[in-house]
């Protein structure tokens, strides 16, 4: 089992505020790195899949950055709107295998 | 389109009893199947995956089973629930490592 890290645990943030998350995993094996949002009472949906070093994604507000030799992923959302609320995880995939390894997610509250 | 089915959505089952999940995948041939658990205040633990009809491979030792009878279709089962069972159960489907996961609507399980 291998480790994935996420921080910070839960974010509460203003309306109209930028902010950004962090998710360690470990730099060997790298195969890809994927971004979901888990809204409650649904089901995670895909955000992004990024395979190279130096990758960057971007969707609506919501934008990704990769660094496989130093083992993390940043999120951003820019201008963060209440509909943004969600637990955005993170999973890792390894060149050994077909697991996927998620973080244990960050909790983002925003507050109109 | 492909849809993935998970059933039921919610379970209340006594200790000692057996457990059938089950989850179905349409619109796809021969998906990567996967089912999580998420216990309490944690993030999304890796049980079971599947590349192939009667491949199954397991992350971690544990009271649970799965089994792939069909290609599209994947079940995780138990002769004797545990108290610590109780969760919430995510089927997902993927075309491949670097394929985004499709999860169904999850199931959660109470243990009595």
């Amino acid at each position: 089992i291998l480790n994935v890290e996420q921080s910070p645990q839960s974010l509460h943030v203003q309306e109209g505020d930028s902010t950004n998350f962090t998710c360690s995993f470990p730099s060997s094996n790298f195969y890809a790195l994927h971004w979901y949002r888990w809204e409650t009472a649904k089901s995670p949906e895909a955000l992004f899949v990024m395979t190279l070093n130096g990758d960057e994604k971007k969707k609506g507000r919501i934008s990704a950055t990769l660094n496989t030799k130093e083992g993390y992923s940043y999120l951003y959302i820019k201008g963060s709107q209440p509909e943004d609320s969600a637990t955005y995880l993170c999973a890792f995939n390894s060149n050994t295998g077909n697991q996927f390894y998620f973080g244990t997610g960050t909790s983002l509250t925003v507050i109109p | 389109s492909q849809t993935i089915h998970q059933w039921p959505a919610t379970l209340v089952q006594p200790v000692g009893s057996p457990l059938s999940l089950e989850c179905t995948v349409e619109g796809t041939s021969n998906p990567n199947l996967y089912w999580y658990r998420q216990a309490a205040g944690r993030g999304l633990q890796l049980l079971f995956y599947s590349v192939g009809i009667g491949q199954i491979s397991s992350e971690v030792p544990q009271n649970l089973s799965a089994s792939r009878p069909q290609d599209r279709q994947f079940i995780l089962s138990s002769k004797k629930l545990l108290l610590s069972d109780s969760g919430f159960y995510l089927c997902a489907w993927s075309g491949g490592r670097a394929q985004p996961q499709h999860f169904g609507d999850g199931t959660r399980l109470s243990i009595l």
